[in-house]
């Protein structure tokens, strides 16, 4: 089993949808827990930190379930310009490495 | 911009050659890591140097060896390429070995033919 596992993609909607993506992480050892947007052959950067208690930055929610070990990314009003992938992001405390999903690609469409 | 640089930008080689891709952190950075992002899927941590001295690597073949410079600056060399390492190459620079804020560059797209 993968250490983090996303939605397998593309999701493809409309301009204004509100989109899900869904992550899971089988280390319960992890600490940290990022998405990070990495728009076609570019470099990753980083979307948003995601802590237990939820998280929003504008239109967009992150939320982090522990005990089940799930993370989630919720998009409202999809803009042409959230086209990229997503990808899910782990950090274990002490670790040197960052443990990345394989992503998922939204298409927005007008 | 995160400051962090690497070069070339594009890479062709050839089955069996040898390769350098260089990476500048960002000022004040001592840390550098290298991932490894196959098309289609996520980047693979290969290793990371701290203060001159390698501190964890991912499950990479020692032929993909590194370098840290005093400058902090580092390098990745991969010998005998395979097909099967083309790839985007990318390194994140950080303050501390351990920590989660990495900053990554615009990295190194290696095709080998």
């Amino acid at each position: 089993r993968k250490e983090v596992e996303q939605d397998p993609g593309p999701f493809n909607v409309p301009e204004g949808a509100t989109v899900a993506f869904n992550c899971t992480y089988s280390n319960s050892a992890s600490q940290s827990f990022f998405w990070y947007r990495q728009d076609c052959r570019k470099e990753p950067k980083l979307l948003m930190s995601v802590y237990s208690s939820g998280n929003e930055d504008g239109r967009f929610t992150a939320q982090l379930n522990r005990a089940s070990q799930y993370i989630s990314l919720l998009i409202r009003d999809s803009k042409l310009s959230d086209s990229a992938t997503y990808l899910c992001v782990v950090h274990r405390e002490g670790y040197s490495t960052l443990t990345f999903g394989k992503g998922t690609m939204l298409l927005v469409s007008p | 911009e995160t400051g962090v640089t690497q070069s070339p930008t594009h890479l062709i080689k050839t089955r069996g050659q040898q390769v350098t891709l260089r990476c500048s952190s960002q000022s004040g950075h001592n840390t550098v890591s290298w991932y490894q992002q196959a098309l289609g899927q996520g980047p693979q941590f290969i290793f990371q140097y701290y203060r001159e001295e390698e501190n964890g690597r991912g499950n990479f073949p020692p032929r993909f060896s590194g370098l840290q410079f005093p400058n902090y600056s580092s390098e990745l060399n991969v010998n005998a390429l395979e097909l099967d390492d083309s790839a985007l190459y990318l390194c994140a620079s950080s303050l501390g070995s351990a920590t989660d804020t990495q900053y990554f560059g615009p990295g190194t797209r290696l095709t080998v033919l």
